[in-house]
């Protein structure tokens, strides 16, 4: 079974730049959640779709990010502009249908760098 | 928003040594509790997902307890190898308004040959 499937994986850009990150999930799963990781801090949930439905984007800075899932598939998480503090790893996760008690599977990250 | 400490934040062991480390969460609205081994330029890995009080669970090595009522969990390494060199994080799953996976800061273990 292929992993949930991240491009690209590392990205280098200027600030006010803006940038797009794409996710293509486990197949089959409902749930997909986008996560920012910033160095010695664990991974923050930004937002989490539930087939093309957002169910959770309380902690996703609305101002300068975007998420899309328009297919209930793929998703595509977008900066725009990019400040400093963005520099963080972006992790997607995938689970079947979102239950607590389920594993998320995740896949191996962006790494994003602010210049 | 959930307050979850890992202890200790690093960790360097020798080749065959056992350790151990601490995740500490909220006890009220309990759900669950993951726990996921991080390798540097790898994807996070699921270990093991706890949900009942005097849960534990094994895989391999690796070993984990859950206390819901005192809000923490253990994870234990028995002979540490080179391999086990990763971030290990820890992320309680609670209902309420924090309804999602709040992980803690990690534990990067170092285990030298």
């Amino acid at each position: 079974e292929a992993g949930v499937a991240q491009s690209p994986r590392y990205k280098i850009i200027e600030k006010r730049q803006s940038v797009a990150f794409w996710c293509n999930p486990i197949s089959g799963h409902a749930t997909l959640y986008w996560y920012q990781q910033i160095l010695g801090q664990g991974p923050k949930l930004l937002i989490q779709f539930q087939n093309n439905g957002v169910v959770d984007d309380s902690q996703l800075p609305k101002d300068r990010f975007s998420a899309e899932r328009l297919k209930g598939v793929d998703s595509t998480l977008k900066i725009q502009p990019a400040k400093l503090e963005d520099s963080a790893v972006y992790l997607c996760a995938s689970s079947p249908s979102g239950q607590p008690q389920e594993t998320q599977y995740f896949g191996p990250g962006t790494r994003l760098l602010v210049l | 928003i959930l307050n979850v400490e890992q202890s200790p934040q690093s960790l360097h062991v020798q080749e065959g040594d056992s350790t151990n480390f601490t995740c500490s969460f909220p006890s009220s609205n309990f759900y669950a509790l993951h726990w996921y081994r991080w390798e540097t330029a790898k994807s996070p890995e699921a270990l093991f997902v706890m949900t009942l009080n005097g849960d534990e669970k094994k895989k391999g090595r690796i070993s984990a307890t859950l206390n819901t009522k005192e809000g923490y969990s253990y994870l234990y390494i028995k002979g540490s190898q080179p391999e086990d060199s990763a971030t290990y994080l820890c992320a309680p799953h609670s209902g309420g308004s924090n309804y999602k996976l709040t992980f803690g800061k990690g534990t990067l273990l170092t285990v030298n040959p």
